[in-house]
Parts: structure tokens; C-alpha cells; sequence
């Protein structure tokens, strides 16, 4: 079974520029997060979806961060314009609706703003 | 709110010696979920174990252990005989019961042949 899937690995871009990342999650997982990790820190959530829902976003920067999550299924987070200090990895993780299971990551996408 | 506390920024060990991560947690559910994931310099996070907050039992798989004490909010997970495969960043995670996982900010784990 595949799992999560995140694309691209590697982005490098100027700032002010936009950005985009996808996700695509463990087939019939209905939880999704966005994660950001700066280097040397634990990952930080950024939104969590159930289904297609974005049911906590709280720590979305709304001004310049969007999300979504398409028929429930892929997912993409997008930056626009983006600023020297959103340089991180960006992680992306699903889990299935039984809450005695744990959450499967994506190998991340580590974005270098410059 | 929930918040995880992994008090060891970093840990340096010799080969088969053994190695305790610490966890503290803060949440105010009476049902909860707590995690240890491994992230190797590849920079995947990999599940190592889970434990919901009714089951206090301790257990061992393999060079694994932890020790989850309601009582103290802890969840301190041990490597028996380390190797030097551990070397990596471990996580501590909680998760309530509506989903919402929280990180602690990680220890890094070196072992030294």
C-alpha cells in the first residue's frame, strides 16, 4: 500500500513569489494535517481537515497561507506571496477515522526561500 | 490546550548502552492518544509506538519500552541496547480525542559506536 505522497521534495524560490504544495494521503485515511518544521523544532500543525472539512485552522497564517482539500481526498497548501522566514518543511499527514491509530507522514517538502 | 515537553534537547550515548526519552504532557481530555515517532536525517516521521490514556499498562516490544504514569503526565520511552541506527530526532505527540496532535519539539539522539 502506497503511503502518504507530497510533492516536490525540494522547492527553492525568491521571495514574494508563490508556492505550491500537494498531498496526496493514505487511500480512505478521512484526517489530514499540514505540519510546518523549522530546523531544529518539532512540527507545528497548521491546519487539520476530516473529509474535506477544515475543522481547525486556528494556526493558519490566514494573510498569506490557503489550504484546501478537494472531494476529501488530495490536498494542497499554498503560500502566496511567500517571505524569507517560510523556509521550513512542510509535512502532510493522514490518519483513518478509528482514533486508536496513529498518523502516517509524507517525506515532506523543504521549501528554501531566498 | 494540549502541549508536550521533551525537556532533552539532545542526548549522546555509546553503543548497547541504554537510552530514556522523557515526555511530559498538559491537557485537559480525560480520553487522549500519546506517540513516539522517529525522524532519521531522511526526515520522515516513522510511528514507533501509541498509547491511549485508559491503558496505563507498560509494555516492551523489542529494544522498545515505555512508561506511561497518568499521574505525573508522563510518557518516557526507552532504547535498550542502543545501536548506532538509533541515532536520530524522537518526538513525543499527543493527540485528543477530536483529533487535534500536537509535537513536543523533539530530542536528538546520538550513538556513538
Amino acid at each position: 500500500e502506497a503511503g502518504v505522497v507530497q510533492s516536490p521534495r525540494y522547492k527553492i524560490i525568491e521571495k514574494k513569489q508563490p508556492v505550491a504544495f500537494w498531498c496526496n494521503p493514505i487511500s480512505g485515511h478521512n484526517t489530514l494535517y499540514w505540519y510546518r518544521q523549522n530546523l531544529g523544532q518539532g512540527p507545528e500543525l497548521l491546519i487539520r481537515y476530516e473529509n474535506e472539512e477544515a475543522v481547525d485552522d486556528s494556526q493558519l497564517p490566514k494573510d498569506r497561507f490557503s489550504a484546501e482539500r478537494l472531494k476529501g481526498v488530495d490536498s494542497t497548501l499554498k503560500i502566496q506571496p511567500a517571505e524569507l522566514g517560510d523556509s521550513a518543511v512542510y509535512l502532510c499527514a493522514s490518519m483513518e477515522r478509528d482514533l486508536n491509530t496513529e498518523a502516517f507522514f509524507g517525506q515532506g517538502t523543504r521549501l528554501t526561500v531566498v | 490546550a494540549q502541549k508536550v515537553t521533551q525537556a532533552q534537547t539532545e542526548i549522546s550515548v555509546v553503543e548497547k548502552e541504554d537510552v530514556t526519552l522523557d515526555c511530559v504532557y498538559e491537557t485537559r481530555d480525560t480520553t487522549y492518544y500519546l506517540f513516539w515517532y522517529k525522524q532519521p536525517p531522511s526526515g520522515e516521521l516513522v510511528f514507533l509506538i501509541r498509547r491511549n490514556s485508559f491503558d496505563e499498562q507498560n509494555e516492551i516490544s523489542g529494544r522498545y519500552s515505555w512508561n506511561f504514569q497518568k499521574s505525573t503526565s508522563s510518557f518516557n520511552f526507552t532504547i535498550t541496547a542502543s545501536q548506532v541506527v538509533d541515532s536520530a530526532v524522537y518526538f513525543c505527540a499527543l493527540r485528543s480525542n477530536n483529533n487535534d496532535m500536537r509535537f513536543g519539539a523533539g530530542t536528538r539522539l546520538t550513538v556513538k559506536p
